[in-house]
């Protein structure tokens, strides 16, 4: 595709709920990152994916997240038992190369826990 | 581990006024050096970065930042500030060798007309 597309882009969900959030790369882009952006605040760092495995984990906030990535394409970002402060939002960017030169980002999922 | 500071969370210019945004990096070797800019309810975009070659890059918008070592810095600046320029700022590092992109806590822009 012509950018990063991220799915949905609004997701208001109830607490306690499972939620899924997908992220489709540009074509070709072997390194892809995770972001959270509370309101008003920088972006956390979550995971990254170089391929399909993922060398640094260090910034998923606890066991109810998880991600994962088929091949060289799309990522999958789970939050299980959401609670109120995972709302934010949340942020995917790709990268052509295994060398961070720059970063493409898709304009997030808004998620919101009531 | 790599980590990147901005001051100031929010800078306030007037339009035409030089506009200068703070970034300093820790790292003990070099450093590749991003900024993007975040408008209200978009997405992240790249305005310029450095990687190695010309100490002083420019970017979109009018924007130019300059790598300086000895300071470990990548301030931002631009001439004459416009209130297109209202957003949020953000720079971010990484290292040949380490793929992870950190990001500064943000810079939030203001122009008063």
């Amino acid at each position: 595709g012509a950018g990063v597309s991220q799915s949905p882009s609004n997701k208001v969900t109830e607490k306690g709920k499972d939620v899924e959030l997908r992220c489709d790369p540009i074509s070709g882009h072997t390194a892809l990152y995770w972001y959270r952006q509370r309101l008003g605040q920088g972006l956390e760092f979550l995971i990254y994916f170089q391929g399909n495995s993922a060398p640094d984990k260090s910034g998923l906030p606890s066991d109810r997240f998880s991600a994962e990535r088929t091949g060289e394409s799309v990522s999958t970002l789970t939050i299980q038992r959401t609670q109120q402060e995972d709302s934010a939002v949340y942020l995917c960017a790709s990268i052509p190369s295994r060398v961070v030169t720059e970063a493409f980002f898709g304009q997030g999922t808004r998620l919101t826990v009531v | 581990a790599q980590s990147v500071t901005q001051l100031g969370s929010h800078v306030s210019v007037s339009e035409g006024a030089l506009v200068l945004l703070r970034c300093n990096y820790s790292s003990s070797v070099p450093p590749y050096l991003f900024w993007y800019v975040q408008y209200p309810n978009q997405g992240l975009q790249l305005l310029l970065k450095y990687t190695t070659g010309a100490t002083l890059v420019k970017g979109i918008n009018g924007f130019e930042a300059e790598f300086k070592k000895s300071e470990t810095s990548f301030h931002l600046t631009k001439p004459s500030a416009h209130m297109s320029d209202a957003a949020e700022y953000f720079c971010a590092v990484s290292y040949f060798g380490n793929e992870k992109l950190t990001f500064g806590t943000g810079t939030r822009l203001t122009i008063i007309p």
